[in-house]
């Protein structure tokens, strides 16, 4: 299942509410994740089942949509997020968006 | 608490065979399922297959032709073996756990280097 994230890059102010979009190929119920990945490291699971916030993430984190449609909200973006975001299909097998990488302005 | 560690050669030469191993600690392979996934320099990432809790694999069907995923549950590893290495498979390498679709655990990743 292919798996489009946008934007690509995506420029943005502390402090802004910022929204990243995941679309798959066909329907995948919510059976989508959210990763973080800063530079160097591992991904972070932030968002699992499209909605649920991993434990120990911190709350301005959010996810919502289903079905083919998906969004991971930051809702006042800190210095810390700069990262690339990946979302990921667990409906069929696995497959993983291109990223969204993320900077302060 | 859940641990992974991925170790193996940093550089491979060209149609050589890579083999790395990811040591887990902190839970029972018996019990949950490790998977691989690499990240070529600077692009997304690429599922490559699964070991699963009961000891069956699955593998991404791009690599499956090349890849075997096997395991020592004694010892808490889990084996990658690919064959026939092309400078695209530069890229880091990463074991991660999973119980239901979803990674929550990651290894720091190694660097593999396909080159002469």
């Amino acid at each position: 299942i292919q798996m489009t994230q946008s934007p690509s890059l995506l420029s943005a102010s502390v402090g802004d509410r910022v929204t990243l979009s995941c679309k798959a190929g066909q329907n995948i119920n919510n059976y989508l994740a959210w990763y973080q990945q800063k530079l160097g490291e591992a991904p972070k699971l932030l968002i699992y089942n499209a909605n649920s916030l991993q434990t120990g993430i911190p709350s301005r984190f959010s996810g919502s949509g289903s079905g083919t449609d998906f969004t991971l909200t930051i809702s006042s973006l800190q210095p810390e997020d700069v990262a690339t975001y990946f979302c990921q299909q667990y409906n069929s097998w696995t497959t993983f968006g291109s990223g969204t990488k993320l900077e302060i302005k | 608490q859940v641990q992974l560690k991925e170790s193996g050669p940093g550089l491979v030469q060209p149609s050589q065979t890579l083999s790395l191993t990811c040591t887990v600690s902190g839970f029972s392979l018996t019990s949950y399922n490790v998977h691989w996934v690499r990240q070529p320099p600077g692009k997304g990432l690429e599922w490559m297959g699964r070991m699963r809790y009961n000891g069956d694999t699955s593998y991404n069907s791009a690599l499956k032709s090349r890849l075997s995923i096997s395991r020592d549950t004694s010892k808490n590893q889990v084996f990658l073996k690919m064959n026939s290495l092309q400078t695209d498979d530069t890229g880091t390498y990463y074991c991660t756990s999973a119980t239901r679709g979803w990674f929550a655990y990651w290894g720091q990743g190694t660097l593999v280097t396909v080159s002469s």
